[in-house]
């Protein structure tokens, strides 16, 4: 059955901090690896990546695929008040992503 | 335009009620997608489109009867729910791949319907 799980289920952090965000993925057919960010309504798009080893930076935001141990993390440096969020990593395959539970997020000032 | 659009944002009905969820997007994508998701719990597959004809239905109940009326549009109709229906109903569309293959392009979300069963 494919699946996604994510570490930690929740974080609280201080603004400035530096946190790494976990996904592990057994997703048959696997052709991406998305990550998303949900505050009170939809998902936006942060990430997709598809191949190992490639980083993938936005501002303060990274995120890196390794699809020999099938994971990937996303990085945010000099966290603010606004990254406070769900962070939800996806498997993209054939036909269909597969949500992980997600990442809770509290970054306090 | 990178927006997807759905209507109503919130909608609370009783069980014997009839209802539509509308979904639509001007971005060209050609494949579409209904999301549930209950509190505190990811996003679940429930219907995806593509080139306007059902191409997935994730085992999903009767009582939730998809209809994509043209490439733009999706509608969610809802009949006879159930309490545990109550959820955040997501819309998404995507290009479609290579050889027609879906979803491990980006998915861009609408706002959600938040849905409650009486």
């Amino acid at each position: 059955e494919d699946k996604v799980v994510q570490s930690p289920l929740s974080l609280v952090v201080h603004e400035g901090d530096t946190v790494t965000l976990n996904c592990s993925y057994e997703v048959t057919n696997f052709r991406s690896l998305l990550w998303y960010k949900q505050e009170k309504k939809a998902p936006t798009f942060l990430f997709m990546l598809t191949s190992s080893g490639i980083e993938k930076k936005s501002g303060r935001l990274s995120s890196i695929l390794d699809k020999k141990e099938l994971f990937s993390i996303l990085n945010i440096t000099a966290t603010q008040t606004g990254d406070s969020a769900v962070y939800l990593c996806a498997g993209g395959a054939t036909n269909k992503l597969i949500f992980g539970t997600g990442t809770l997020l509290a970054v306090q000032p | 335009d990178t927006e997807v659009t759905q209507t109503p944002k919130h909608l609370v009905m009783g069980m014997t009620n009839k209802k539509s969820l509308k979904c639509e997007q001007h971005m060209g994508h050609r494949a579409m997608y209904w999301y549930k998701q209950k509190a505190k719990k990811p996003p679940e597959l429930m219907f995806v489109y593509s080139y306007e004809k059902l191409s997935i239905n994730e085992s999903v109940p009767s009582r939730f009867s998809p209809e994509c009326p043209n490439s733009s549009l999706l509608n969610l109709h809802l009949h006879a729910l159930q309490p545990e229906d109550s959820a955040l109903y997501l819309c998404a569309s995507s290009q479609v791949g290579l050889a027609g293959r879906l979803t491990y392009n980006e998915q861009f979300f609408g706002p959600g319907t938040r849905l409650t069963v009486l």
